[in-house]
């Protein structure tokens, strides 16, 4: 049991190049999340998909789009990368409970993006 | 939105030493993590707790739903426990999205 993964683990793009961060989880959660942390800073939503075939912006959705592929994979593509995504980026998902049930989100272990 | 606020910020401790960090909220919530980033940038979860008392070894933490607080107690510091340590909360609307605070980076001397 994985858990949460990742890939890559670190990337150097350059200004304008594109990429897509992979997310996959093992636990058969239903809800997956993709933040950002910059230095010093705590976590920031940037798209969420609720369950599979759903998706929905974030706090800093701006820059960025998403794919929830099926239920354990959850994409976060940068179509045109800038400066200002240069950030570490982590996935995470959720367990399925219902309102009022346990909610307890595991992360993965982060991809390292510098943009130049 | 709603607001996470911890304090304190950077804590500077010897090793034995105990210590208390808040995390403070701004609205009912129905989901409290606490989470420490160690020095790898990994994030290890400590405790689902939205509210009452929870106990893992030397740690412990207790949620005050009511009083929109909640506090996180580590007891007999250890180097390893260096970090930064993170309290999130989420909310019954929008698929329980986590909202962070900023943090309490703690240091342990030996």
């Amino acid at each position: 049991n994985a858990g949460v993964t990742q890939t890559p683990k670190f990337q150097v793009l350059k200004t304008g190049q594109s990429m897509t961060l992979q997310c996959a989880q093992d636990m058969n959660h239903n809800s997956m999340y993709w933040y950002r942390q910059d230095p010093g800073m705590g976590l920031r939503l940037i798209y969420y998909s609720a369950s599979e075939g759903t998706t929905d912006k974030g706090e800093v959705p701006n820059g960025y789009n998403v794919s929830r592929l099926n239920k354990r994979e959850f994409s976060l593509r940068l179509e045109s990368a800038a400066p200002s995504q240069t950030s570490v980026y982590f996935c995470a998902s959720r367990t399925s409970g219902r309102a009022g049930g346990y909610n307890e989100q595991f992360f993965g272990p982060g991809t390292r993006l510098t943009v130049l | 939105g709603i607001q996470v606020e911890q304090s304190p910020p950077d804590l500077i401790l010897q090793e034995g030493a105990n210590s208390t960090l808040r995390c403070n909220f701004s609205d009912s919530v129905n989901n409290l993590q606490w989470f420490h980033q160690n020095p790898w940038g990994q994030l290890i979860n400590l405790f689902y707790i939205p509210s009452g008392t929870k106990q893992n070894g030397r740690l412990s933490a207790t949620t005050v739903a009511t009083e929109r607080y909640s506090l996180l107690y580590i007891s007999s510091s250890q180097t390893t426990d260096s970090g930064v340590y993170f309290c999130a909360v989420g909310i019954i609307q929008g698929a329980q999205k986590l909202v962070f605070g900023q943090g309490t980076r703690l240091t342990i001397n030996p």
